[in-house]
């Protein structure tokens, strides 16, 4: 099946550092999709961009879709405490079953208070 | 965004057992979805959970092994027959809204429910 390249599988950062993290697929997408999952739960979706070079923040986080419609990153700055969890990108593709998402294996993310 | 309520939230079964999940949302909503995510693994889509009609699954899944029910526009039930400790998961319901992706077009997940088998 479709796969996507998310990077880095995990990051070890300072409270107060900048983080940054991305997803590159060799099909493009129409849609991509950010979302955090905390231990013991579901996964709360973030940002959604839907058109390419689009870029939109959400309070510290700021998410753009490549211009080629195959990747997208996920910036979050200054980090705190609360940031810690698994970050997962997923994309829909253009056409067929253009419902489905696919999901990157996800970012683990450390902040050191 | 939906409220989406799964129940059980996690239980632990013996082998050759099966589990019925549910998912109940707080309003209609087009599709819905069902994951499986393993542990420390990412999200794999085991079925769409469409209303009216038999589920339909993703290569690798079937009916068998995973019957899906979606009587309404708010609720569908996942069963997982038989269980062996490979089924070992977090069984995620997931739901969107339209037909046709467009800008507003997420799909929202519920909390999950964490199976073991034994």
């Amino acid at each position: 099946g479709q796969q996507l390249n998310q990077s880095p599988q995990s990051m070890f950062i300072q409270e107060g550092e900048d983080v940054s993290m991305n997803c590159t697929s060799s099909s493009i997408f129409n849609t991509w999709l950010w979302y955090k999952q905390d231990p013991g739960e579901g996964p709360v979706l973030l940002i959604a961009l839907y058109k390419a070079g689009e870029l939109t923040s959400n309070g510290r986080l700021t998410a753009q879709f490549g211009i080629t419609r195959k990747d997208s990153f996920l910036n979050i700055s200054a980090s705190i405490p609360s940031d810690v969890g698994i970050y997962f990108c997923a994309g829909r593709r253009s056409g067929g079953s253009n419902y489905k998402l696919t999901f990157g294996k996800g970012t683990l993310l450390t902040v050191n208070p | 965004s939906a409220v989406i309520s799964q129940k059980p939230s996690r239980d632990i079964c013996q082998r050759g057992t099966s589990l019925t999940i549910q998912c109940q949302v707080d309003s209609q909503v087009t599709m819905m979805f069902w994951y499986r995510q393993q542990p420390g693994q990412s999200l794999t889509l085991i079925a769409t959970a469409n209303q009216g009609s038999e589920a339909t699954y993703e290569s690798g899944f079937v009916i068998d092994k995973f019957p899906i029910s979606r009587p309404n526009l708010t609720f569908s039930t996942l069963t997982v027959s038989n269980m062996s400790p490979e089924d070992s998961s977090i069984y995620l319901c997931s739901v969107g809204r339209g037909t046709v992706p467009s800008t507003g077009n997420e799909q929202f997940f519920g909390p999950g429910t964490r199976l073991t088998v034994l």
